[in-house]
Formats: structure tokens, C-alpha cells, sequence
């Protein structure tokens, strides 16, 4: 059972134009959601968070929406650079448990 | 300010042998977590530590597994006998009152 999904593996976008990551939960109990940035051979890196009580977060070039009754999150990267291209992990967090449930990753690739 | 630290990197072993990876969180930095990492898969909880305390030990394969963290510092997690099915990238992660994680880098094992 998995309650934190990324369905898409993969993804490619044009240098400068708009990254889209999408993120699905099943857990209504989630109330923190988290994005990380992996690259090769490195351990995951935090990016940006967002409460349960918002539904949009901004940092710099990144922003994470959230839409509570669809039960998905977005991140979204404007404008995208070549280094953006690594594997983003969408995490999600019952503050009640402090048990964070990770994604399966989405692989962006941003071509120069 | 000093990353988590893990090591080692890689490890390649026998089937049956055992192996131990070390941690080192930040500094300040109350949980410490153990996190395994399969191949295109998001990382998945082993153990959680607040302190000295395991708090939740619930998905670490305990016939096999262990896991200490003495003096609420370092942490230590050993794997004995190894099976085929533990090659994967442990991760450490540690973060303050249950904040945001941040991980190491992993160690990466290889069991043959």
C-alpha cells in the first residue's frame, strides 16, 4: 500500500520553460509534505516544505502547491537550468507519528 | 556546519557475512533516523532514534538487523548474516525536534 505516489518516473523539459512534479497521497492524516532534490551518488537534499494549512509555498525559483481535496502536491521550477536535473522525492508527514513516507522519485531532466 | 556524516561509502561482502554502517547527525541534531534505499525506489524507514530512545523500530527486520545509538550521538547499524536482498544505499538522516531530515550520503552496499 503505497500512500505516497509519483507516477510519473520521469520527465524532460526545455531549459528556461516550466518543470511540473506531481505528487499524490492516500492519507487524509498527512499534514506536512516536504520536497527533496536527490542527485547521483549523493544522499537527498530538503527543498521546500509546505503545511497542510496552506495551499501554496514559494522559494525563489520553487513553489509547491497543494490542493488538500485532490490530495496532491506540485512542485513547481520556473525558469528550469540544467542543474535542476536530478530526482525529486515527494515526502509526507503525520506530525502525529513524525514517520516521513516517501515517494518513489521523479527523474527531471533539463535540456540545455 | 558539518553534514550528517556516513561511512563507509561502499561495501561489498559476502552472503552470510555481517557489516556495520556508522553515522555521525548533526550537530545539535536529536533524531537520528536509518533509512534503506532500493533501487528506484524512495527511502523506507528502518529505525527512528529521539536520543538514546528507538521510537520506532517497527519496519527494521530485527532477526538480522540492529541498531544502536549510544550517548544520543553516533549511531551504528549492522546487518548479520547479509542476504542477497540487503544490497540497496543506507541512508542516515538526522534532524532537530522532528524537523525537516537531512541526510548523508549513504553507504552503498553490495552483497554478492
Amino acid at each position: 500500500d503505497q500512500q505516497v505516489k509519483q507516477n510519473s518516473p520521469s520527465l524532460s523539459v526545455q531549459e528556461g520553460r516550466i518543470s511540473i512534479l506531481n505528487c499524490d497521497y492516500t492519507n487524509s492524516m498527512f499534514d506536512y509534505f516536504l520536497w527533496y532534490k536527490k542527485y547521483p551518488a549523493e544522499g537527498p537534499t530538503f527543498l521546500i516544505s509546505i503545511s497542510s494549512i496552506k495551499d501554496k509555498n514559494e522559494d525563489g525559483r520553487f513553489t509547491v502547491f497543494l490542493n488538500k481535496s485532490a490530495k496532491h502536491l506540485s512542485l513547481h521550477i520556473v525558469p528550469s537550468q540544467p542543474g535542476d536535473s536530478a530526482v525529486y522525492f515527494c515526502a509526507a508527514l503525520h506530525s502525529g507519528t513524525y514517520k516521513y513516507i516517501f515517494g518513489t522519485g521523479t527523474r527531471l531532466k533539463v535540456l540545455a | 556546519e558539518a553534514g550528517v556524516v556516513q561511512s563507509p561509502r561502499y561495501k561489498i561482502i559476502e552472503k552470510k557475512q555481517p557489516v556495520a554502517f556508522w553515522c555521525n547527525p548533526i550537530s545539535g541534531h536529536n533524531t537520528l533516523y536509518w533509512y534503506l534505499q532500493n533501487l528506484g525506489q524512495g527511502p523506507e524507514l528502518l529505525i527512528r532514534y529521539e536520543n538514546e530512545e528507538a521510537v520506532d523500530d517497527s519496519q527494521l527486520p530485527k532477526d538480522r538487523f540492529s541498531a544502536e545509538r549510544l550517548k544520543g550521538v553516533d549511531s551504528t547499524l549492522k546487518i548479520q548474516p547479509a542476504e542477497l536482498g540487503d544490497s540497496a544505499v543506507y541512508l542516515c538522516a538526522s534532524s532537530f525536534l522532528n524537523g525537516e531530515l537531512f541526510f548523508g550520503e549513504g553507504s552503498r552496499l553490495t552483497v554478492l
